[in-house]
């Protein structure tokens, strides 16, 4: 199977802490998006992260990629009682398709 | 602006019957991807358009399923003569056109699905 692993596959914070996931790819990238699924809902893009970058910054979200060990991370400060939802991490398949190969999520749950 | 709309947002039918649903990309996107997510199987790929050819329909399960594209906008996917492993949830995708050989670097923007059941 071409899927990523993440994990964990489900995390449960207090609001306030950071929340940390991992996700690991199998084939070589030229860029990593993370998602947000809240429940019966569709996915939404939170960030985007190139195969040259290291580190990247959206508000309260921290992205780190390690293209040698092809794994990334997604690190949420703060959070927030809203933040509660699946997360995924995907790849965009090259060649003649453009099609996003996702991860398996994390579930995260943040207790108000 | 609008968002991809999809519909119906969930449907119920018995085995055996066709389907069809519906997306409307967002206007101006010429990339339309279908996905599927069911429990245990994670996002599945299905087909992915660009304009109104699909250069890609190597997810599709069978040839139960099919998909076109008019106008390059809206999308149908179509199940013929449904199967209960067909139940699932059906997700429809649009982006700005993305460099062909490079793994695409536009966020897609996804509706909120169709919620499949087949008794």
């Amino acid at each position: 199977s071409q899927q990523g692993e993440e994990d964990p596959q489900a995390l449960s914070i207090q609001e306030g802490e950071n929340a940390t996931m991992n996700c690991s790819y199998k084939t070589s990238i030229n860029n990593l998006q993370w998602y947000r699924q809240n429940s019966g809902r569709g996915l939404v893009h939170l960030i985007l992260i190139r195969s040259n970058e290291r580190e990247k910054h959206s508000g309260r979200l921290r992205v780190t990629l390690d293209t040698s060990k092809k794994s990334s991370s997604l690190l949420i400060t703060a959070s927030r009682a809203a933040d509660t939802a699946s997360y995924f991490c995907a790849t965009p398949l090259g060649g003649a398709t453009n099609k996003l190969i996702f991860g398996t999520g994390t579930l995260l749950a943040v207790q108000p | 602006g609008a968002g991809v709309s999809q519909s119906p947002s969930n449907k119920v039918t018995e085995k055996g019957k066709d389907v069809e649903l519906r997306c409307d990309p967002i206007s101006g996107h010429t990339a339309l991807y279908w996905y599927r997510q069911s429990l245990g199987q994670g996002l599945e790929f299905l087909i992915y358009f660009q304009g109104n050819s699909a250069p890609d329909k190597s997810g599709l399960p069978s040839d139960r399923f099919s998909a076109e594209r008019t106008g390059g906008s809206v999308s149908t996917l179509t199940i013929q003569r449904t199967q209960q492993e067909d139940s699932a949830v059906y997700l429809c995708a649009s982006s700005l056109a993305c460099f062909i050989g490079q793994g695409c670097d536009q966020p897609q923007h996804f509706g909120d699905g169709t919620r499949l059941s087949i008794l």
